[in-house]
């Protein structure tokens, strides 16, 4: 079993709908979970992070965790096609440093 | 620079040479990582420095890899005896001192290094 498992997709959503992507852990002792967008030929950004159960908002993205149910996710609402792109969910590793362990990312196309 | 600067961008050697990776960080960033990224895969650890020391090395595959960073700043990673499966996009991050648990990493565009 993976560390962290995502769908690969495509997961293709229409503009201006919700995309809905999704991340399981296997350890349950993590803490601290992110989200990276990284575009075709590009490094990835980070553009979430999540601590603690439930929702945090920014701006058109919220990062969903369940800690019991080992399970992240990112939701994009009002989906642009500047959204199309692959997004990496990543789990931290025990210790005082950025040891990221990241899934595979799903491929998200956001057709007009 | 204003961002992690990597070079060669891309490398093409044949199975069996030796390679070098350079990483020049956010100046000021105490912080610095190597990761891997083969296609279809997210980045893989490789190794950890803080200052000039590598404070976790687990990342690396084997003893063919090797890296320093003498200044604490410039870092260079370093394959013996390339094999086929070294073939990869190799990412160097960094981040300031102070935010070592936030996960907010800066990468640089990478090196894709194609062993033939």
């Amino acid at each position: 079993q993976k560390e962290v498992e995502q769908n690969s997709g495509p997961l293709s959503v229409p503009e201006g709908a919700i995309a809905s992507l999704n991340c399981t852990y296997s350890d349950r002792g993590s803490q601290s979970f992110f989200w990276y967008r990284q575009y075709s030929g590009k490094s990835p950004e980070l553009i979430m992070s999540i601590y603690s159960n439930g929702d945090k908002e920014d701006g058109r993205f919220t990062a969903q965790l369940n800690k019991a149910s080992q399970y992240v996710s990112l939701l994009i609402r009002d989906s642009q096609p500047s959204d199309s792109a692959t997004y990496l969910c990543a789990v931290k590793s025990p210790g005082g440093y950025n040891k990221l362990i990241f899934g595979a990312g799903t491929r998200l196309a956001v057709h007009p | 620079g204003a961002g992690v600067s990597q070079t060669p961008s891309n490398k093409v050697t044949e199975k069996g040479k030796y390679v070098e990776l350079r990483c020049d960080p956010i100046s000021g960033h105490t912080a610095l990582y190597w990761y891997r990224q083969s296609l279809g895969q997210g980045p893989e650890f490789l190794i950890y420095f803080q200052g000039t020391g590598a404070a976790d090395d687990s990342g690396l595959p084997n003893d063919r890899f090797f890296a320093v960073r003498p200044e604490g700043s410039v870092s260079t990673l370093k394959i013996q005896r390339t094999e086929r499966g070294d073939s990869a996009v190799y990412l160097c991050a960094s981040s300031p001192a102070g935010t070592t648990n936030t996960g907010e990493l800066f990468f640089g565009e990478g090196s894709r290094l194609t062993v033939l």
